[in-house]
Protein backbone atom coordinates (compact mmCIF):
# COMPACT_ATOMS: atom_id res chain seq x y z
CA UNK A 1 0.00 0.00 0.00
CA UNK A 2 1.27 3.76 0.19
CA UNK A 3 3.59 4.48 2.26
CA UNK A 4 3.05 8.24 3.97
CA UNK A 5 5.86 9.13 5.37
CA UNK A 6 6.93 12.78 7.76
CA UNK A 7 10.10 14.81 8.55
CA UNK A 8 11.84 15.28 10.75
CA UNK A 9 9.58 13.14 13.50
CA UNK A 10 10.71 15.50 16.10
CA UNK A 11 11.65 19.34 16.01
CA UNK A 12 12.49 21.39 19.12
CA UNK A 13 12.43 25.72 18.19
CA UNK A 14 12.48 28.18 20.14
CA UNK A 15 9.79 31.24 19.53
CA UNK A 16 10.58 32.99 16.65
CA UNK A 17 12.00 30.54 14.84
CA UNK A 18 10.68 29.29 11.80
CA UNK A 19 10.39 25.49 10.47
CA UNK A 20 9.74 23.25 7.36
CA UNK A 21 8.08 19.90 7.98
CA UNK A 22 8.08 17.34 5.28
CA UNK A 23 5.18 15.03 3.94
CA UNK A 24 6.26 12.37 0.88
CA UNK A 25 4.09 9.76 -0.11
CA UNK A 26 5.27 7.03 -2.43
CA UNK A 27 1.98 7.12 -4.59
CA UNK A 28 -0.10 9.42 -6.70
CA UNK A 29 -3.07 10.79 -4.57
CA UNK A 30 -6.29 12.26 -5.03
CA UNK A 31 -5.69 14.78 -2.29
CA UNK A 32 -3.53 15.92 0.88
CA UNK A 33 -3.79 17.28 3.97
CA UNK A 34 -2.33 18.99 6.86
CA UNK A 35 -3.49 18.21 10.26
CA UNK A 36 -2.62 19.53 14.03
CA UNK A 37 -2.82 17.84 17.45
CA UNK A 38 -2.59 20.38 20.27
CA UNK A 39 -1.03 18.66 23.38
CA UNK A 40 -4.57 18.38 24.50
CA UNK A 41 -5.57 15.59 21.76
CA UNK A 42 -7.58 18.10 19.93
CA UNK A 43 -7.19 17.60 16.38
CA UNK A 44 -7.56 20.93 14.18
CA UNK A 45 -8.09 20.64 10.21
CA UNK A 46 -5.29 23.17 8.78
CA UNK A 47 -5.20 23.21 5.00
CA UNK A 48 -6.75 20.78 2.39
CA UNK A 49 -4.04 21.49 -0.54
CA UNK A 50 -4.10 18.86 -3.07
CA UNK A 51 -1.54 20.65 -5.07
CA UNK A 52 -0.27 24.46 -5.27
CA UNK A 53 0.50 26.63 -2.01
CA UNK A 54 -2.03 27.74 0.30
CA UNK A 55 -1.62 30.51 3.36
CA UNK A 56 -3.35 31.04 6.49
CA UNK A 57 -1.73 33.51 8.97
CA UNK A 58 2.09 32.20 9.52
CA UNK A 59 1.48 29.27 8.29
CA UNK A 60 1.24 28.12 4.76
CA UNK A 61 1.64 24.70 2.89
CA UNK A 62 2.96 23.35 -0.88
CA UNK A 63 1.92 20.29 -2.73
CA UNK A 64 3.73 19.01 -5.38
CA UNK A 65 1.89 16.49 -6.62
CA UNK A 66 4.25 15.25 -9.58
CA UNK A 67 6.90 15.12 -7.13
CA UNK A 68 4.62 13.59 -4.50
CA UNK A 69 5.76 15.68 -1.45
CA UNK A 70 4.10 18.71 0.92
CA UNK A 71 5.92 20.81 2.79
CA UNK A 72 4.09 22.94 5.64
CA UNK A 73 5.71 25.95 6.73
CA UNK A 74 5.70 27.94 9.91
CA UNK A 75 6.97 31.23 10.42
CA UNK A 76 7.85 33.23 13.47
CA UNK A 77 6.54 30.27 16.00
CA UNK A 78 4.75 30.59 18.94
CA UNK A 79 4.38 28.07 22.04
CA UNK A 80 1.09 27.66 20.64
CA UNK A 81 1.89 25.83 17.33
CA UNK A 82 3.45 23.28 20.07
CA UNK A 83 1.87 19.75 19.37
CA UNK A 84 1.97 17.05 16.38
CA UNK A 85 1.73 17.69 12.90
CA UNK A 86 0.07 15.42 10.44
CA UNK A 87 -0.19 14.95 6.82
CA UNK A 88 -3.04 12.63 5.85
CA UNK A 89 -3.06 11.56 2.00
CA UNK A 90 -6.52 10.32 0.05
CA UNK A 91 -6.79 7.65 -2.12
CA UNK A 92 -8.99 6.92 -5.08
CA UNK A 93 -10.94 4.58 -3.37
CA UNK A 94 -11.92 7.31 -0.47
CA UNK A 95 -9.53 5.91 2.12
CA UNK A 96 -7.77 8.40 4.21
CA UNK A 97 -3.87 7.52 5.04
CA UNK A 98 -1.91 9.32 7.58
CA UNK A 99 1.41 10.00 8.04
CA UNK A 100 2.87 9.15 12.08
CA UNK A 101 3.24 12.74 12.48
CA UNK A 102 6.37 15.64 13.46
CA UNK A 103 6.11 16.33 17.17
CA UNK A 104 7.01 20.33 17.71
CA UNK A 105 8.09 21.62 21.11
CA UNK A 106 8.02 25.64 20.58
CA UNK A 107 10.02 27.10 23.99
CA UNK A 108 9.93 30.16 25.37
CA UNK B 1 -21.98 25.78 17.59
CA UNK B 2 -20.88 23.47 14.93
CA UNK B 3 -19.01 20.45 16.53
CA UNK B 4 -18.60 16.87 16.42
CA UNK B 5 -19.61 14.78 19.60
CA UNK B 6 -18.50 11.28 21.19
CA UNK B 7 -19.97 9.71 23.88
CA UNK B 8 -18.14 8.20 26.37
CA UNK B 9 -14.94 10.19 26.23
CA UNK B 10 -13.66 7.45 28.81
CA UNK B 11 -14.24 3.73 28.74
CA UNK B 12 -12.32 1.03 30.75
CA UNK B 13 -14.19 -2.62 29.89
CA UNK B 14 -13.85 -6.32 29.84
CA UNK B 15 -12.67 -8.62 26.58
CA UNK B 16 -16.03 -9.51 24.85
CA UNK B 17 -18.04 -7.46 26.36
CA UNK B 18 -20.46 -5.37 23.62
CA UNK B 19 -20.02 -1.65 23.09
CA UNK B 20 -20.84 1.17 21.41
CA UNK B 21 -19.53 4.88 21.02
CA UNK B 22 -21.46 7.07 19.76
CA UNK B 23 -20.72 10.27 17.09
CA UNK B 24 -23.13 12.95 16.57
CA UNK B 25 -22.64 16.21 14.26
CA UNK B 26 -24.77 18.80 13.66
CA UNK B 27 -23.02 21.04 10.37
CA UNK B 28 -25.31 18.06 8.58
CA UNK B 29 -22.19 17.05 6.90
CA UNK B 30 -22.28 14.11 4.22
CA UNK B 31 -19.25 11.97 4.92
CA UNK B 32 -18.51 10.75 8.64
CA UNK B 33 -15.40 8.71 9.31
CA UNK B 34 -13.69 7.06 12.49
CA UNK B 35 -10.21 6.95 13.87
CA UNK B 36 -7.71 5.13 16.08
CA UNK B 37 -4.65 6.97 17.37
CA UNK B 38 -1.61 4.43 18.42
CA UNK B 39 1.54 5.53 19.72
CA UNK B 40 3.76 5.30 16.81
CA UNK B 41 1.33 4.83 14.30
CA UNK B 42 -0.36 7.60 13.93
CA UNK B 43 -4.04 8.19 13.17
CA UNK B 44 -5.74 4.74 11.25
CA UNK B 45 -8.60 4.85 9.21
CA UNK B 46 -11.17 2.23 10.55
CA UNK B 47 -14.51 2.85 8.65
CA UNK B 48 -15.82 6.02 6.89
CA UNK B 49 -19.26 6.81 5.53
CA UNK B 50 -20.33 9.10 2.40
CA UNK B 51 -23.82 9.26 3.11
CA UNK B 52 -26.61 7.94 4.89
CA UNK B 53 -26.52 3.70 4.39
CA UNK B 54 -23.15 3.95 2.85
CA UNK B 55 -20.20 3.11 4.50
CA UNK B 56 -16.96 1.52 3.63
CA UNK B 57 -13.71 0.10 5.13
CA UNK B 58 -10.43 1.64 5.98
CA UNK B 59 -7.06 0.94 6.89
CA UNK B 60 -8.06 -0.97 10.03
CA UNK B 61 -11.37 -2.59 9.98
CA UNK B 62 -11.27 -5.61 11.52
CA UNK B 63 -13.21 -6.02 14.56
CA UNK B 64 -15.20 -3.35 14.61
CA UNK B 65 -18.58 -2.47 12.75
CA UNK B 66 -20.80 0.86 11.81
CA UNK B 67 -23.83 1.90 10.82
CA UNK B 68 -24.82 4.70 9.17
CA UNK B 69 -28.93 5.39 9.26
CA UNK B 70 -29.21 8.88 10.09
CA UNK B 71 -27.32 11.60 8.51
CA UNK B 72 -25.94 12.95 11.89
CA UNK B 73 -25.04 9.64 13.75
CA UNK B 74 -22.17 7.32 12.89
CA UNK B 75 -21.73 4.73 15.87
CA UNK B 76 -18.86 2.72 16.16
CA UNK B 77 -19.66 -0.98 17.59
CA UNK B 78 -17.19 -3.03 18.87
CA UNK B 79 -19.04 -6.74 19.01
CA UNK B 80 -16.27 -8.32 21.20
CA UNK B 81 -13.72 -6.23 22.04
CA UNK B 82 -9.85 -7.34 22.91
CA UNK B 83 -7.30 -5.66 24.75
CA UNK B 84 -5.45 -4.60 21.38
CA UNK B 85 -8.56 -2.66 20.74
CA UNK B 86 -6.88 -0.36 23.67
CA UNK B 87 -6.82 3.11 21.95
CA UNK B 88 -7.42 6.39 21.58
CA UNK B 89 -10.93 7.11 18.58
CA UNK B 90 -11.63 9.78 16.99
CA UNK B 91 -14.42 10.41 14.90
CA UNK B 92 -14.59 13.16 12.29
CA UNK B 93 -17.26 14.99 9.81
CA UNK B 94 -16.86 17.18 6.76
CA UNK B 95 -18.53 18.83 4.06
CA UNK B 96 -18.97 17.55 0.71
CA UNK B 97 -15.77 16.24 -0.79
CA UNK B 98 -14.47 19.11 -2.75
CA UNK B 99 -14.21 21.38 0.09
CA UNK B 100 -13.18 18.57 2.47
CA UNK B 101 -12.34 20.29 5.84
CA UNK B 102 -12.62 17.68 8.60
CA UNK B 103 -14.20 18.41 11.62
CA UNK B 104 -12.83 16.09 14.52
CA UNK B 105 -14.71 15.24 18.10
CA UNK B 106 -12.60 15.20 20.98
CA UNK B 107 -11.89 11.82 21.26
CA UNK B 108 -12.39 8.73 23.23
CA UNK B 109 -10.31 6.64 25.49
CA UNK B 110 -11.19 2.93 25.33
CA UNK B 111 -8.99 0.41 27.96
CA UNK B 112 -9.89 -3.26 26.99
CA UNK B 113 -8.56 -4.93 29.77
Amino acid sequence: GIQVEQSPPDLILQEGANSTLRCNFSDSVNNLQWFHQNPWGQLINLFYIPSGTKQNGRLSATTVATERYSLLYISSSQTTDSGVYFCAVELVTDKLIFGTGTRLQVFP
Amino acid sequence: EAQVTQNPRYLITVTGKKLTVTCSQNMNHEYMSWYRQDPGLGLRQIYYSMNVEVTDKGDVPEGYKVSRKEKRNFPLILESPSPNQTSLYFCASSTKRDSYEQYFGPGTRLTVT
